[in-house]
Protein backbone atom coordinates (compact mmCIF):
# COMPACT_ATOMS: atom_id res chain seq x y z
CA UNK A 1 0.00 0.00 0.00
CA UNK A 2 1.05 3.79 0.16
CA UNK A 3 1.68 5.97 3.28
CA UNK A 4 3.15 9.02 3.84
CA UNK A 5 4.25 10.33 7.30
CA UNK A 6 4.87 13.65 8.25
CA UNK A 7 4.70 15.89 11.80
CA UNK A 8 1.76 16.76 13.23
CA UNK A 9 2.39 20.29 14.60
CA UNK A 10 5.47 22.56 14.37
CA UNK A 11 6.16 25.87 15.87
CA UNK A 12 8.52 28.45 14.60
CA UNK A 13 9.56 32.19 15.37
CA UNK A 14 8.33 34.64 13.23
CA UNK A 15 11.82 35.60 10.53
CA UNK A 16 13.18 32.10 11.26
CA UNK A 17 13.59 29.01 8.81
CA UNK A 18 11.38 25.60 9.33
CA UNK A 19 11.81 22.72 8.14
CA UNK A 20 8.68 20.09 7.29
CA UNK A 21 9.79 16.70 6.52
CA UNK A 22 8.18 13.91 4.80
CA UNK A 23 8.17 10.34 4.34
CA UNK A 24 6.66 7.99 2.07
CA UNK A 25 5.98 4.30 1.28
CA UNK A 26 4.79 3.70 -2.67
CA UNK A 27 5.41 1.49 -5.61
CA UNK A 28 5.84 3.36 -8.82
CA UNK A 29 6.66 6.51 -7.72
CA UNK A 30 6.50 9.46 -9.51
CA UNK A 31 7.16 13.14 -8.05
CA UNK A 32 6.34 14.55 -4.47
CA UNK A 33 4.46 17.72 -3.98
CA UNK A 34 3.08 19.85 -1.41
CA UNK A 35 0.44 22.41 -0.84
CA UNK A 36 -0.56 24.89 1.68
CA UNK A 37 -4.03 25.33 3.77
CA UNK A 38 -5.01 27.33 5.74
CA UNK A 39 -7.81 27.01 7.76
CA UNK A 40 -11.45 26.91 6.10
CA UNK A 41 -9.45 27.18 2.53
CA UNK A 42 -8.44 24.84 -0.22
CA UNK A 43 -5.29 23.42 -0.55
CA UNK A 44 -3.13 25.37 -3.05
CA UNK A 45 -0.58 23.95 -4.45
CA UNK A 46 2.98 24.85 -3.47
CA UNK A 47 5.95 22.73 -5.70
CA UNK A 48 6.72 19.42 -6.85
CA UNK A 49 9.98 17.10 -6.98
CA UNK A 50 10.15 14.23 -9.65
CA UNK A 51 13.95 14.35 -9.60
CA UNK A 52 15.93 14.69 -6.47
CA UNK A 53 17.38 17.96 -5.54
CA UNK A 54 16.24 20.92 -4.49
CA UNK A 55 13.63 23.30 -5.99
CA UNK A 56 13.47 26.69 -5.07
CA UNK A 57 10.50 29.22 -5.36
CA UNK A 58 10.73 32.39 -3.45
CA UNK A 59 10.72 31.90 0.24
CA UNK A 60 10.30 28.11 -0.11
CA UNK A 61 12.19 25.14 -1.11
CA UNK A 62 11.27 21.69 -1.45
CA UNK A 63 13.90 18.79 -1.48
CA UNK A 64 13.54 15.17 -3.09
CA UNK A 65 15.67 12.07 -2.32
CA UNK A 66 14.24 9.26 -3.98
CA UNK A 67 16.88 6.65 -2.42
CA UNK A 68 15.57 7.50 0.77
CA UNK A 69 11.91 8.35 -0.03
CA UNK A 70 12.49 11.32 2.08
CA UNK A 71 11.23 14.95 0.95
CA UNK A 72 10.92 18.13 2.84
CA UNK A 73 9.50 21.70 2.25
CA UNK A 74 11.86 24.28 3.84
CA UNK A 75 10.27 27.45 4.78
CA UNK A 76 12.48 30.79 4.92
CA UNK A 77 11.98 34.13 6.63
CA UNK A 78 8.72 33.40 8.21
CA UNK A 79 5.92 35.11 8.12
CA UNK A 80 2.45 35.39 10.59
CA UNK A 81 0.99 34.38 7.11
CA UNK A 82 2.59 30.84 7.10
CA UNK A 83 0.34 29.84 9.87
CA UNK A 84 -1.81 26.79 7.93
CA UNK A 85 -1.62 23.38 7.43
CA UNK A 86 1.00 21.58 4.86
CA UNK A 87 0.36 18.21 2.66
CA UNK A 88 3.11 16.26 1.23
CA UNK A 89 1.45 13.91 -1.73
CA UNK A 90 2.82 11.03 -3.66
CA UNK A 91 2.09 10.81 -7.35
CA UNK A 92 2.37 6.79 -8.45
CA UNK A 93 1.93 4.85 -11.06
CA UNK A 94 0.44 1.26 -10.90
CA UNK A 95 -1.81 -1.24 -12.68
CA UNK A 96 -4.76 1.08 -12.12
CA UNK A 97 -3.26 4.22 -13.48
CA UNK A 98 -1.90 7.56 -11.93
CA UNK A 99 -3.12 8.06 -8.07
CA UNK A 100 -1.80 11.05 -6.00
CA UNK A 101 -2.21 10.59 -2.08
CA UNK A 102 -1.97 13.21 1.38
CA UNK A 103 0.18 12.60 4.34
CA UNK A 104 -2.44 13.99 7.21
CA UNK A 105 -0.72 17.56 7.45
CA UNK A 106 1.96 19.43 9.66
CA UNK A 107 0.30 22.68 11.31
CA UNK A 108 2.41 24.99 11.52
CA UNK A 109 2.30 28.00 14.04
CA UNK A 110 4.40 31.01 13.60
CA UNK A 111 4.79 33.26 16.45
CA UNK A 112 5.99 36.50 16.85
CA UNK B 1 -14.40 29.29 -15.76
CA UNK B 2 -11.32 30.21 -14.12
CA UNK B 3 -10.86 28.31 -10.94
CA UNK B 4 -12.64 24.86 -9.11
CA UNK B 5 -16.60 25.45 -8.90
CA UNK B 6 -17.95 23.36 -6.06
CA UNK B 7 -21.90 23.49 -5.47
CA UNK B 8 -23.43 23.30 -3.10
CA UNK B 9 -20.73 24.79 -0.50
CA UNK B 10 -22.86 23.82 1.90
CA UNK B 11 -25.25 21.07 2.62
CA UNK B 12 -27.10 19.95 5.33
CA UNK B 13 -29.01 16.47 5.11
CA UNK B 14 -30.83 14.14 7.35
CA UNK B 15 -29.58 11.28 8.03
CA UNK B 16 -30.59 8.33 5.42
CA UNK B 17 -31.53 10.64 3.16
CA UNK B 18 -29.22 10.83 -1.01
CA UNK B 19 -27.14 14.00 -1.47
CA UNK B 20 -25.55 15.03 -4.89
CA UNK B 21 -22.41 17.06 -4.68
CA UNK B 22 -21.10 18.95 -7.68
CA UNK B 23 -17.79 19.74 -9.20
CA UNK B 24 -17.37 22.06 -11.87
CA UNK B 25 -13.18 21.74 -12.99
CA UNK B 26 -10.93 24.36 -15.06
CA UNK B 27 -11.92 23.80 -18.54
CA UNK B 28 -9.56 21.62 -20.50
CA UNK B 29 -8.60 20.09 -17.32
CA UNK B 30 -8.77 16.07 -18.23
CA UNK B 31 -8.11 14.83 -14.49
CA UNK B 32 -10.31 15.62 -11.93
CA UNK B 33 -10.03 14.22 -8.20
CA UNK B 34 -12.53 13.93 -5.20
CA UNK B 35 -11.00 13.94 -1.64
CA UNK B 36 -13.11 14.07 1.68
CA UNK B 37 -11.22 15.95 4.70
CA UNK B 38 -12.96 15.47 8.06
CA UNK B 39 -12.14 18.68 10.57
CA UNK B 40 -8.28 18.94 11.57
CA UNK B 41 -7.74 15.33 9.29
CA UNK B 42 -5.74 15.35 6.34
CA UNK B 43 -7.18 14.61 2.65
CA UNK B 44 -8.83 11.09 1.79
CA UNK B 45 -8.26 10.00 -1.35
CA UNK B 46 -12.06 8.93 -2.51
CA UNK B 47 -12.01 8.33 -7.03
CA UNK B 48 -9.82 10.06 -9.84
CA UNK B 49 -10.90 10.91 -13.56
CA UNK B 50 -8.35 10.92 -16.16
CA UNK B 51 -9.95 11.31 -19.84
CA UNK B 52 -11.85 9.27 -21.39
CA UNK B 53 -10.21 5.95 -19.21
CA UNK B 54 -12.04 4.23 -16.41
CA UNK B 55 -12.12 5.85 -12.72
CA UNK B 56 -10.05 4.79 -10.48
CA UNK B 57 -12.98 4.25 -8.11
CA UNK B 58 -10.74 2.76 -4.97
CA UNK B 59 -10.93 5.31 -2.60
CA UNK B 60 -14.65 5.09 -2.09
CA UNK B 61 -15.59 4.24 1.51
CA UNK B 62 -18.17 2.00 0.76
CA UNK B 63 -20.90 1.15 -1.93
CA UNK B 64 -23.38 3.96 -1.16
CA UNK B 65 -20.51 6.32 -2.92
CA UNK B 66 -20.95 6.95 -6.39
CA UNK B 67 -18.97 9.42 -8.83
CA UNK B 68 -19.55 10.38 -12.63
CA UNK B 69 -18.17 12.78 -14.80
CA UNK B 70 -19.66 13.68 -18.11
CA UNK B 71 -18.37 14.40 -21.38
CA UNK B 72 -14.85 14.63 -19.65
CA UNK B 73 -15.99 18.00 -17.86
CA UNK B 74 -18.17 17.95 -14.99
CA UNK B 75 -18.39 15.53 -11.64
CA UNK B 76 -21.19 14.45 -9.64
CA UNK B 77 -20.59 12.42 -6.41
CA UNK B 78 -23.25 10.73 -5.23
CA UNK B 79 -23.60 9.46 -1.43
CA UNK B 80 -26.76 7.33 -0.83
CA UNK B 81 -28.34 6.88 2.30
CA UNK B 82 -26.02 9.19 4.26
CA UNK B 83 -24.65 8.33 7.75
CA UNK B 84 -23.00 10.98 10.19
CA UNK B 85 -19.88 9.72 9.20
CA UNK B 86 -20.12 10.97 5.97
CA UNK B 87 -20.03 14.13 7.34
CA UNK B 88 -16.76 15.95 6.05
CA UNK B 89 -16.13 18.70 3.50
CA UNK B 90 -15.54 17.29 -0.01
CA UNK B 91 -12.80 18.58 -2.51
CA UNK B 92 -12.65 18.17 -5.95
CA UNK B 93 -9.22 18.96 -7.99
CA UNK B 94 -8.96 18.98 -11.63
CA UNK B 95 -5.06 19.63 -13.49
CA UNK B 96 -3.89 19.42 -16.78
CA UNK B 97 -0.41 17.88 -15.95
CA UNK B 98 0.77 15.41 -13.34
CA UNK B 99 0.91 17.63 -10.99
CA UNK B 100 -0.31 20.47 -9.36
CA UNK B 101 -4.20 20.08 -8.61
CA UNK B 102 -6.31 23.01 -8.21
CA UNK B 103 -8.62 22.50 -5.42
CA UNK B 104 -12.07 23.75 -5.32
CA UNK B 105 -13.48 26.06 -1.95
CA UNK B 106 -15.10 22.34 -0.84
CA UNK B 107 -18.82 21.74 -0.14
CA UNK B 108 -19.40 21.15 3.97
CA UNK B 109 -21.19 18.63 4.35
CA UNK B 110 -23.36 17.94 7.60
CA UNK B 111 -25.32 14.88 8.19
CA UNK B 112 -28.24 15.43 10.79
Amino acid sequence: GQSLEQPSEVTAVEGAIVQINCTYQTSGFYGLSWYQQHDGGAPTFLSYNALDGLEETGRFSSFLSRSDSYGYLLLQELQMKDSASYFCAVRSLNTGGFKTIFGAGTRLFVKA
Amino acid sequence: GAGVSQSPSNKVTEKGKDVELRCDPISGHTALYWYRQSLGQGLEFLIYFQGNSAPDKSGLPSDRFSAERTGGSVSTLTIQRTQQEDSAVYLCASSSKNYGYTFGSGTRLTVV
